[in-house]
């Protein structure tokens, strides 16, 4: 089966300006997770989407960061305005359900720069 | 809330050696999962354990789930280049059905030729 698709791979802003990462899981996952990944660092869930709902967005710096998931399938993760401490990977992953017994597959991630 | 702590955060071992990463809980797990990241690649899921005091092995890697299950190893036996990457332990919080997952600090493994 086809795993987490990301895109762009690599992105490299100015602060202050805004970007967009889009994020397509594993067909019939009905979760999907965005996280961040600072060099050296475990990642670090952003928010969780079941289906098309929040579940968890409570790490998300609201203020900045955005994130939808339309018709429960895809998703995009945006940051507008950027922050030199932004600079990170974002992963998104997928999973059947919720439930804390069923594996999360990842994507390759985007990695940010912002200078 | 949950904190999943690591140690040790890096181990450098010749190749054929063995290696221990050890993984903390703060608070008792209903399960726990291991993820093997790769230089530059992403988390990959290696196993998860579900049972007080579980232990499963995987080929050279054994895993294993302490009794209070607030904590957990995974040892790999005779270590080879292709073992290098880190190691994430990640344990579940939250309301049943909406559980997130907390990752560990992760430990760093790099292996002498």
């Amino acid at each position: 089966e086809a795993g987490v698709a990301q895109s762009p791979r690599y992105k490299i802003i100015e602060k202050r300006q805004s970007v967009a990462f889009w994020c397509n899981p594993i067909s019939g996952h009905a979760t999907l997770y965005w996280y961040q990944q600072i060099l050296g660092q475990g990642p670090k869930l952003l928010i969780q989407f079941q289906n098309n709902g929040v579940v968890d967005d409570s790490q998300l710096p609201k203020d900045r960061f955005s994130a939808e998931r339309l018709k429960g399938v895809d998703s995009t993760l945006k940051i507008q305005p950027a922050k030199l401490e932004d600079s990170a990977v974002y992963l998104c992953a997928s999973s059947l359900v919720a439930r804390g017994h069923y594996e999360q597959y990842f994507g390759p991630g985007t990695r940010l720069t912002v200078t | 809330g949950q904190q999943v702590m690591q140690i040790p955060q890096y181990q450098h071992v010749q190749e054929g050696e063995d290696f221990t990463t050890y993984c903390n809980s703060s608070t008792t797990l209903s399960n726990i999962q291991w993820y093997k990241q790769r230089p530059g690649g992403h988390p990959v899921f290696l196993i998860q354990l579900v049972k007080s005091g579980e232990v499963k092995k995987q080929k050279r890697l054994t895993f294993q789930f302490g009794e209070a299950k607030k904590n957990s190893s995974l040892h790999i036996t005779a270590t080879q280049t292709t073992d290098v990457g880190t190691y994430f332990c990640a344990g579940p919080e939250g309301n049943f059905g909406n559980e997130k997952l907390t990752f560990g600090t992760g430990t760093r493994l790099t292996i002498i030729p």
